[in-house]
């Protein structure tokens, strides 16, 4: 059972493009929602994090937009550039539960970013 | 601070042999993680720990092993190897503040084949 949805499963924009990437959740009780980037050769690195009480977050070129009753969040690049170029995970867990320490990722995505 | 160090970085090994793979941390975190990823499957948790002496399974953790008798080392155990588990290893670590669980910062990886 697939836990978090995402898609696309890669993406290819121009500089300067804004790519989106979308996942969805099935389990009501996650409520912490962070996304990875990973570039090749390396682990993964927190990219930005949100929690369900805000609809929107934002952390320099990267927004995170969460939908509650659609159970989906999306990442947003703006101003995309080369190096932006990477895999992302978005991810959720449980905060409130106590187990918040055990991430459910979804598959990834292979951003490409042209110059 | 080193972070998250994993030894080795590459390991290739035969059908029924045994390794062990060993993560260290020097931040102090109270959760160790062992995750692995496969091309298309996102990360997957095999097994994890909540402090030193105690362990779990995650959620592909049949054919592994996991010990953490020191809190800043978890090692992850494969006592047959089969084909099946080659992949690329990852070890996470986050701390721990009134019971929850805050960023993992992973480590390099370990690249496994198995022949």
């Amino acid at each position: 059972q697939q836990q978090v949805k995402q898609s696309p499963q890669s993406l290819i924009v121009q500089k300067g493009g804004i790519p989106i990437i979308n996942c969805a959740y099935e389990n009501t009780a996650f409520d912490y929602f962070p996304w990875y980037q990973q570039f090749p050769g390396k682990g993964p690195a927190l990219l930005i994090a949100i929690r369900p009480d805000v609809s929107e977050k934002k952390e320099g070129r990267f927004t995170i937009s969460f939908n509650k009753s659609a159970k989906q969040f999306s990442l947003h690049i703006m101003e995309s550039q080369p190096g932006d170029s990477a895999t992302y995970f978005c991810a959720a867990s449980m905060e409130s539960g106590g187990s918040n320490y055990k991430l459910t990722f979804g598959k990834g995505t292979l951003l490409t970013v042209n110059p | 601070n080193a972070g998250v160090t994993q030894t080795p970085k590459f390991r290739v090994l035969k059908t029924g042999q045994s390794m062990t793979l060993l993560c260290a941390q020097d931040m102090n975190h109270e959760y160790m993680y062992w995750y692995r990823q496969d091309p298309g499957m996102g990360l997957r948790l095999i097994h994890y720990s909540v402090g030193e002496g105690t362990t779990a399974k995650g959620e592909v953790p049949d054919g592994y092993n996991v010990s953490r008798l020191k809190k800043q080392n978890f090692l992850l155990g494969l006592e047959s190897a089969a084909p099946s588990q080659t992949s690329v290893y990852f070890c996470a670590s986050s701390y721990s503040l009134r019971g929850q669980s805050y960023e993992q910062y992973f480590g390099p990886g370990t690249r496994l084949t198995v022949t």
